[in-house]
């Protein structure tokens, strides 16, 4: 069975600093992987996502994310955060054998707050 | 370059009310979904579409109902609404299976 965990339900770093949200996942098969980032008031908006090919993947306003398969990890990071990444973080794992969107898990979120 | 609009962006109904909330898209794409999102839950699967008249059930589909007459609308329906049903809902569409999901900005439905 397929399930996704977000480690931490909150996140706090200072204007500058490096950000590390946790994502690990389980799944029968080779997995295709996604960050979805979610302002206020808003919808989800793709971060990044990873399909089989290079395991290391860059996604939009500098956030990156490694897929770790010996550990079943799939953390996302950013070298400085800036105030205008302040949101919310949802990680999502979907088999990789053709099914639907019903094949979709939604981890349940880590909200990002940045301190001036 | 519309994407995915959801209407109304508000709605309060009192228990026991029905309405539709609309989903339209402009992407020409296969797949359209249904979430409702929850504080510490996540988004939950509420029915989905892999194209015009074929739906299916996601994880919490009671309560509500679909139809796909065409690509572009995916109508969600709320039989008879229970506080339950309060929270923010959002419909999402997708080229292919895996492909991404593009997401409209939600409608917040409170029963009261």
């Amino acid at each position: 069975a397929q399930s996704v965990t977000q480690l931490d339900s909150h996140v706090s770093v200072s204007e500058g600093t490096p950000v590390l949200l946790r994502c690990n996942y389980s799944s029968s098969y080779s997995p295709s992987l996604f960050w979805y980032v979610q302002h206020p008031n808003k919808g989800l908006q793709l971060l990044l996502k990873y399909t089989s090919a290079a395991t290391l993947v860059k996604g939009i306003n500098g956030f990156e994310a490694e897929f770790k398969k010996s550990e079943t990890s799939f953390h996302l990071t950013k070298p400085s955060a800036h105030m205008s990444d302040a949101a919310e973080y949802f990680c999502v794992v979907s088999m990789n054998y053709g099914g639907s969107q019903g094949n979709l898990i939604f981890g349940k979120g880590t909200k990002l707050s940045v301190k001036p | 370059n519309a994407g995915v609009t959801q209407t109304p962006k508000f709605q309060v109904l009192k228990t026991g009310q029905s309405m539709t909330l609309q989903c339209a898209q402009d992407m020409n794409h296969e797949y359209m979904s249904w979430y409702r999102q929850d504080p510490g839950m996540g988004l939950r699967l509420i029915h989905y579409s892999v194209g015009a008249g074929i739906t299916d059930q996601g994880e919490v589909p009671n309560g509500y109902n679909v139809s796909r007459s065409t690509t572009e609308d995916f109508p969600l329906r709320l039989l008879s609404a229970a506080p339950s049903q309060t929270s923010v809902y959002f419909c999402a569409s997708s080229a292919h299976a895996i492909s991404p999901l593009h997401f409209g900005n939600g409608t917040r439905l409170t029963v009261t």
